[in-house]
């Protein structure tokens, strides 16, 4: 079936470094993928999306990079802050019968040491 | 952006007993809404599609009889946990999509269901 693969499962990294998170997804129809963050306890909050019409989008010090032939996209974070501490997870749409839905990635804690 | 409100947040059953989670999109229309599973740690994991007034589409795996969805207006998703068991103790939430085109789904609060 359709999956999607997001590494590193773990992530530290020192404030002001950058951070970088890898998906790969397996659907060759997929077009649109997006990055959520999660802090513990609480709902998932998107912070990026990319359509497969881009190859990159960039907003403020996250950006997200598409690259359809391989199949994979990354986020990447610049001047990272402890607040950006939480985990994310990465998602493709896929499409299922009468609708789309988003399947997610296993997840990256993400821990930003002061 | 759209809101989805879940409720219970927290809910605490005995085994064998049924709990019903409900999702609501307070100001959109939502025909399609998705329910996932998250447990300690991991990914969301998508159990199932609620449509509008139409049956349920479960993901592999996912037993209909046991996780009753019910999509009956276009604002109001339910699931029900029938015969909880421990290992359906879990972070289960709701999430829906605006009218259109794939895009940005809104989540819901979450519940966690923790079954004695």
């Amino acid at each position: 079936g359709e999956n999607v693969e997001q590494h590193p499962s773990t992530l530290s990294v020192q404030e002001g470094d950058s951070a970088v998170i890898k998906c790969t997804y397996s659907d060759s129809a997929s077009n649109y993928f997006p990055w959520y963050k999660q802090e513990l306890g609480k709902r998932p909050q998107l912070i990026i999306d990319i359509r497969s019409n881009v190859g990159e989008k960039k907003d403020q010090r996250i950006a997200v990079t598409l690259n359809k032939t391989a199949k994979h996209f990354s986020l990447h974070i610049t001047e990272t802050q402890p607040e950006d501490s939480a985990v994310y997870f990465c998602a493709a749409s896929i499409y299922g019968g009468a609708t789309n839905k988003l399947i997610f990635g296993t997840g990256t804690l993400l821990a930003v040491q002061p | 952006g759209a809101v989805v409100s879940q409720h219970p947040s927290w809910v605490i059953c005995k085994s064998g007993t049924s709990v019903k989670i409900e999702c609501r999109s307070l100001d959109f229309q939502a025909t399609t809404m998705f329910w996932y599973r998250q447990f300690p740690k991991q990914s969301l994991m998508l159990m199932a599609t609620s449509n509008e007034g139409s049956k349920a589409t479960y993901e592999q795996g996912v037993e209909k009889d046991k996780f009753l969805i019910n999509h009956a207006s276009l604002t109001l998703s339910t699931l029900t946990v029938t015969s909880a068991h421990p290992e359906d103790s879990s972070f289960y939430i709701c999430s829906a999509p605006l009218a259109g085109e794939v895009g940005e789904l809104f989540f819901g609060e979450g519940s966690r269901l923790t079954v004695l």
